[in-house]
């Protein structure tokens, strides 16, 4: 079963506009934590931003925000005032507790900013 | 910057022959994680490390693929024999992970290497 689903393989955005990507994940550990990564066209894989399970408050950083709902197990990434360089694939991630230190990904969703 | 490093960063290969991908992790880190990642797939985790043991490579063909971490600062990925379906990107990964924490530590990934088998 997939443990992580990003179920928008591609979003076109307009420049400065705020866009929020989908991930949505199934655990039935306590503990986890969730991490967005994104990766530019040359292929890099760039860490963004972490939510742990007990946060209670959402995580930001920078333009970066994530919209966690624990009950609905989603953890959707905002950029807000999007730019041409935020153009890339994100993908999403769990590490669950009971998984030692395994980290999944999602299938990844690709933003195109327009101009 | 502490960085993940890979090498080599392209390799181009005829079907049958051995390859081994290198990754040096960040220093003081105690995991250390290997991905492929193809446009059909993904990224799929092969396998990972903790404190240089195997913990799990059920992601792995075991048949051809192996994993191994000679020491703190050296994973090694091999393939033997190589096939034209192993073509993909390789990357690397380092963390740390600490007992009892729920796991805040991003992982750091290298620049991957590109396998092209033919």
């Amino acid at each position: 079963a997939q443990k992580i689903t990003q179920t928008q393989p591609g979003m076109f955005v307009q420049e400065k506009e705020a866009v929020t990507l989908d991930c949505t994940y199934d655990t039935s550990d306590q503990s986890y934590g969730l991490f967005w990564y994104k990766q530019p066209s040359s292929g890099e894989m760039i860490f963004l931003i972490y939510q742990g399970s007990y946060d209670e408050q959402n995580a930001t950083e920078g333009r970066y925000s994530l919209n966690f709902q624990k009950a609905r197990k989603s953890a959707n990434l905002v950029i807000s005032a999007s730019q041409l360089g935020d153009s890339a694939m994100y993908f999403c991630a769990m590490r669950e507790a009971s998984s030692a230190s395994k980290i999944i990904f999602g299938s990844g969703t690709r933003l195109s900013i327009r101009p | 910057d502490a960085r993940v490093t890979q090498t080599p960063r392209h390799k181009v290969t005829e079907m049958g022959q051995e390859v081994t991908m290198r990754c040096q992790p960040i220093l003081g880190h105690n995991t250390v994680f290997w991905y492929r990642q193809t446009m059909m797939q993904g990224l799929e985790l092969l396998a990972y490390f903790r404190n240089r043991a195997p913990l799990d490579d059920s992601g792995m063909p075991k048949d051809r693929f192996s994993a191994e971490m000679p020491d703190a600062t050296l994973a090694t990925l091999k393939i033997q024999p190589s096939e034209p379906r192993d073509s993909a990107v390789y990357f690397c990964a380092s963390g740390l992970v600490l007992e009892g924490a729920y796991y805040n530590s991003p992982l750091h990934f290298g620049n991957g290497t590109r396998l092209t088998v033919t």
